[in-house]
């Protein structure tokens, strides 16, 4: 089963970039998975970022694609997330997350392996 | 407010079953996307449950069920265990929001 580590500052102050990178374990960035993030929020739960395939194919959330970027570095396995202007509303815990799905009607993607999370708190 | 609409909270004592409504609409569940479920046992990611509306992932109990209908979806656990205890969401695909939607979650507590 794939492993998946989140890492990156857990404050960011108001107005910048929040930048998060996560490690896949065992060489699994694989052409069937879409590779993504999701987040956590007491207030609004569970909503999802983007999503990524090797092909660098991307969908992002409308509500958060003006400000948002998810990048693939295949040869040292890593998945990046860049959300810019940050405000305090975007604190939350954030996953990462390998993503299945078909792209055919009626498919939902679904989310297969989720990392541990990690809490980024927008402050001054 | 969730796009799926799932109940705050229920509850069961041991042994007993109880059933999560994930209600939708025709752009979501109601238009034929299929409806996965997640576990979050306290202070841990979500893990998948159920996908595709009623497959179980390898290792999933079968005491877990899933079911869909029209609009709605539902999650059933029989034989509630104490490990059982855990926030459950619901999450589908909007063709009008063109993205995932999740439910606000439904905690079940076995009493």
């Amino acid at each position: 089963q794939v492993q998946l580590k989140e890492s990156g500052p857990g404050l960011v102050k108001p107005s910048e970039t929040l930048s998060l990178t996560c490690v896949v374990s065992n060489d699994f960035l694989t052409s069937e998975h879409y590779w993504g993030w999701i987040r956590q929020t007491p207030g609004k739960g569970l909503e999802w970022i983007g999503i990524i395939n090797l092909s660098g194919r991307t969908y992002y959330n409308p509500s958060l694609q003006s400000r948002v970027s998810i990048s693939l570095d295949t040869p040292n396995n890593q998945l990046s997330l860049s959300l810019a202007s940050v405000r305090a509303t975007d604190t939350a815990v954030y996953y990462c997350a390998t993503v299945e799905w078909m792209e055919v009607w009626g498919s939902s993607p679904r989310v297969s392996d989720w990392g541990q999370g990690t809490l980024v708190t927008v402050s001054s | 407010q969730s796009v799926l609409t799932q109940p705050p909270s229920v509850s069961g004592a041991p042994g007993q079953s109880v059933t999560i409504s994930c209600t939708g609409s025709t752009s979501n569940i109601g238009a034929g996307y299929d409806v996965h479920w997640y576990q979050q046992l306290p202070g841990t990611a979500p893990k998948l449950l159920i996908h595709d509306n009623i497959n179980r992932p390898a290792g999933v109990p079968d005491r877990f069920f899933g079911s869909k209908s029209g609009t709605s979806a539902s999650l059933a656990i029989t034989g509630l265990q104490a490990e059982d205890e855990a926030d459950y969401y619901c999450q589908s695909y909007d063709s009008s929001l063109t993205g995932w939607v999740f439910g606000g979650g439904t905690k079940v507590t076995v009493v």
